[in-house]
Formats: C-alpha cells, structure tokens, sequence
C-alpha cells in the first residue's frame, strides 16, 4: 500500500539533545512538508522541499533542520537550540500540484523530559 | 492571526443530523482545502475548491465559496459516529503559502 511512514510515534528529547524525526513516502511524490501541531492550534509549517537536494525554510524553521538526499524520504531533525519542542510532528506530501492535495503521515509526539 | 479561521470552534450534533461549519479568510486564494483528523492522527485531505469554482460535492460533503465575502462553508450530510473528528480548512494565497486554521472539532452523538 502507497502510502507515508513516520517513526517513531513517540519519542522523548532530554536537555539539550538533538533528536531526528523519521519520513518515508512510497508514492513517488516530489515535495514533502513538516509542519508543527500545538494543542487547539493550525498546523505551521517548519520546512518544506519541491525537489530532491533543495529544501527552503517555512514559518518557523528556527531550532530545525532536515536533508532531502532521496525521493523517499525527508527527516526531521529537532536541535537543542529549538527551546520549546514538545509538540505533534506531522510529515506530508503531495504530487503534481505542490500544497495541494496533501498526503499526511500519523505524526510523531515529541516531549521533552 | 492566522489567514484561515474555523467557525464554530466546536460543534455536537445527533447522529443523522446535517454538520455546518465556516472558514474566513483575510487575503485572495488560489485554492481552499478542507482536511479530516481523527484524534492522534495525522490529517486526510477532503476536499480542494478553486478561486474560481463557487461549489463542490463529494460524497456526503458539499463545500462553497464566496471569494466576495472571503469564505468557505463545509456540510457534511447525514453524519455518522465516524464523521467525529476535527476539521481544518487549509487556504493557498497567491504567493503560494498554505495556511491551517485551527480547526472546528465535530462530536456526532448516537
């Protein structure tokens, strides 16, 4: 089934550790998106890529960083400069029409101990 | 404040019952969204609607748009248990940004 992974479901940072988020996408899609979820908010976006090996910042990209070295997969990486990580992470992807159509992961729910 | 804003922010309807629920908007839009999440799950897209189509059914779901009055509405017909869930719409201005609104959370009683 075609379809978008993320691992792990949960996952817990201690102080001022680097942690990586996990997206794997079997669809052939070109741009993949991570954006943030905070309790009774909208999703803002932290990173998005059109293109394998490009990659542009979003809305709050600051404490982040991702790669994009193959089609398949997009991860995340939450630094220990990002102070207020405890959030849900969702990951997604769209085909020809880029923000459209969005294929959206399970997500992952970061805490901090 | 964000481009795109839900109304209600919480709806709870019988089951059977027709679901409303309202997007505004602040600047012009190429396309407006509306996605599905269950909770603790990731989002489903629903529906796209274009700036220049006035209304679009899937299935139960029959979305408008006034781009004159910078809104969209969702109805969902006939609701079932499984229709309980949140409800984003998701706006594309024109220099292709995609904002979130935060969402109409829809309890379907049985």
């Amino acid at each position: 089934d075609g379809g978008i992974t993320q691992s792990p479901k949960y996952l817990f940072r201690k102080e001022g550790q680097n942690v990586t988020l996990s997206c794997e996408q079997n669809l052939n899609h070109d741009a993949m998106y991570w954006y943030r979820q905070d309790p009774g908010q909208g999703l803002r976006l932290i990173y998005y890529s059109q293109i394998v090996n490009d990659f542009q910042k979003g809305d709050i990209a600051e404490g982040y960083s991702v790669s994009r070295e193959k089609k398949e997969s997009f991860p995340l990486t939450v630094t220990s400069a990002q102070k207020n990580p405890t959030a849900f992470y969702l990951c997604a992807s769209s085909g020809s029409e880029f923000n459209e159509k969005l294929f959206f992961g399970s997500g992952t729910q970061l805490s901090v101990l | 404040s964000q481009q795109g804003e839900e109304d209600p922010q919480a709806l709870s309807i019988q089951e059977g019952e027709n679901a409303t629920m309202n997007c505004s908007y602040k600047t012009s839009i190429n396309n407006l969204q509306w996605y599905r999440q269950n909770s603790g799950r990731g989002l489903v897209h629903l529906i796209l609607i274009r700036s220049n189509e006035r209304e679009k059914h899937s299935g139960r779901l029959r979305v408008t748009l006034d781009t004159s009055k910078k809104s969209s509405s969702l109805l969902i017909t006939a609701s079932r248990a499984a229709d309980t869930a949140s409800y984003f719409c998701a706006t594309e201005t024109n220099d292709y940004k995609l904002s979130f609104g935060a969402g109409t959370t829809v309890t379907v009683r049985a």
